[in-house]
């Protein structure tokens, strides 16, 4: 099991804030790094799925970037909206072990309106 | 296609009953997985099944879960006998695996197991 790991654990900000949080994964044989949102009472939902070195995604306001080199990829959002408001999750598959994937701890995100 | 379908979405048992959480993947989808939720660790990884074999059995918490896909489009999970610490919310996900930009997971809408 690879070791997928967020930072920080949690996170408040004020509506209209501009964020980010990180996640470090091994950049050894590194194969794909995705990042789900999940929303409480839900299930998790893919934001990006990311694959090459400098690679940047962007969906409305929440963009990505990742650095298979060193190890880590970022997850910002801009003008942060109280809907905005769910726990933010990266993982990795492994190469090695058949894809199987394994997801970081998250970074809870609480946007105050 | 419907997705990944969970069944049942909550289930109320007695301490020391069995329970079993079943899971159809999407179709075509050649890897599953089955997660926990708690409080504690997120979300936690139980085992992972590629084309139907069980690939990593390792975040089985111990001998009393067990897991079965006897084919690509069913699996279970088993809990004999349940305890009141395997109470959880538990999500089976399924992705194709073909390639890199295909390990996407999709996720059901989970079981939320309470054992009293």
């Amino acid at each position: 099991i690879l070791n997928v790991e967020q930072s920080p654990q949690s996170l408040h900000v004020q509506e209209g804030d501009s964020t980010n949080f990180t996640c470090s994964f091994p950049s050894s044989n590194f194969y794909a790094l995705h990042w789900y949102r999940w929303e409480t009472a839900k299930s998790p939902e893919a934001l990006f799925v990311m694959t090459l070195n400098g690679d940047e995604k962007k969906k409305g306001r929440i963009s990505a970037t990742l650095n298979t080199k060193e190890g880590y990829s970022y997850l910002y959002i801009k003008g942060s909206q109280p809907e905005d408001s769910a726990t933010y999750l990266c993982a990795s598959p492994s190469l090695n072990a058949g894809n199987m994937l394994t997801f970081g701890g998250g970074t809870r995100l609480m946007v105050k309106p | 296609d419907a997705g990944v379908i969970q069944s049942p979405r909550h289930e109320v048992t007695e301490m020391g009953q069995e329970v079993t959480l079943r899971c159809k993947p999407i179709s075509g989808h050649n890897s599953l997985f089955w997660y926990r939720q708690t409080m504690m660790r997120g979300l936690e990884l139980l085992i992972y099944f590629n084309n139907n074999v069980p690939i990593d059995d390792s975040g089985m918490p111990e001998d009393r879960f067990s897991a079965k896909m006897p084919n690509a489009s069913f699996s279970t999970l088993k809990i004999q006998p349940s305890e009141p610490r395997d109470s959880a919310v538990y999500f089976c996900a399924s992705s194709s695996g073909q390639g890199p930009r295909d390990t996407e997971a999709f996720f059901g809408q989970g079981t939320r197991l309470t054992v009293v």
